[in-house]
């Protein structure tokens, strides 16, 4: 199994440039979620999926979208890049269960720069 | 909103002693603590989780305390190696929400 994995590990954009961050996983995980990571500031949330057909919001969405048409597949479309968006982004993907949550695998990253 | 807020932000030991680091969640209906291990340059990846139903987990040397009354969980690591050295999150997730909240993260240095 591959686990998770993302595409592209590197992006430099300009701004106003508009792009999507791919993520699949190969698990069968019902659940996945982006998160962008900026120094001191940990993981924050921008977007999660309970199952196919299904996203919402996380913690800081906005600039963001996403769609989730397949279990497999949970693209990252930004918009309209903007410097503020310069992070590392991961992916993750775990089981849902009844009992709650479950143990997250993460993608290896992309690095993006907003110029 | 939901909030998780973790210390120390950095936390040095010598090897051998022990180190605890410490998060305080705010939705008292989360039910699930896990605790992540970053290297540099590395991805996340679990190391330790705990259930809402369980008051401590152990596992050879780290273990996990919950007191869900005063909404606090502490990762606590024991005869520290130089290898223990990266940066720590907890999180906590809500099955009504469906949203895992990290903290910020501890960077942690054992010293040879």
């Amino acid at each position: 199994n591959a686990g998770v994995t993302q595409t592209p590990k590197f992006q430099v954009l300009k701004t106003g440039q508009s792009m999507t961050l791919q993520c699949a996983q190969d698990m069968n995980h019902e659940y996945m979620s982006w998160y962008r990571q900026d120094p001191g500031m940990g993981l924050r949330l921008i977007h999660y999926s309970v199952g196919a057909g299904i996203t919402d919001q996380g913690e800081v969405p906005n600039g963001y979208n996403v769609s989730r048409s397949t279990t497999e597949d949970f693209p990252l479309r930004l918009l309209s890049a903007a410097p503020s968006q310069t992070s590392v982004y991961f992916c993750a993907s775990s089981q849902t269960g009844a009992s709650g949550g479950n143990e997250q695998f993460f993608g290896p990253g992309t690095r993006l720069t907003v110029l | 909103g939901e909030n998780v807020e973790q210390h120390p932000s950095t936390l040095s030991v010598q090897e051998g002693d022990s180190a605890v680091i410490k998060c305080t969640y705010s939705d008292s209906a989360s039910n699930y603590f896990p605790w992540y291990k970053q290297e540099l340059g590395k991805r996340p990846q679990l190391i330790i989780d705990i259930r809402s139903n369980v008051g401590e987990k152990k596992d050879q040397r780290i273990a996990v305390t919950l007191n869900k009354t005063a909404k606090h969980f502490s990762l606590h690591i024991t005869e520290t190696q130089p290898e223990d050295s990266a940066v720590y999150f907890c999180a906590a997730y809500t099955s009504g929400t469906y949203k895992y909240i990290f903290g910020t993260g501890t960077r942690l240095k054992v010293l040879a």
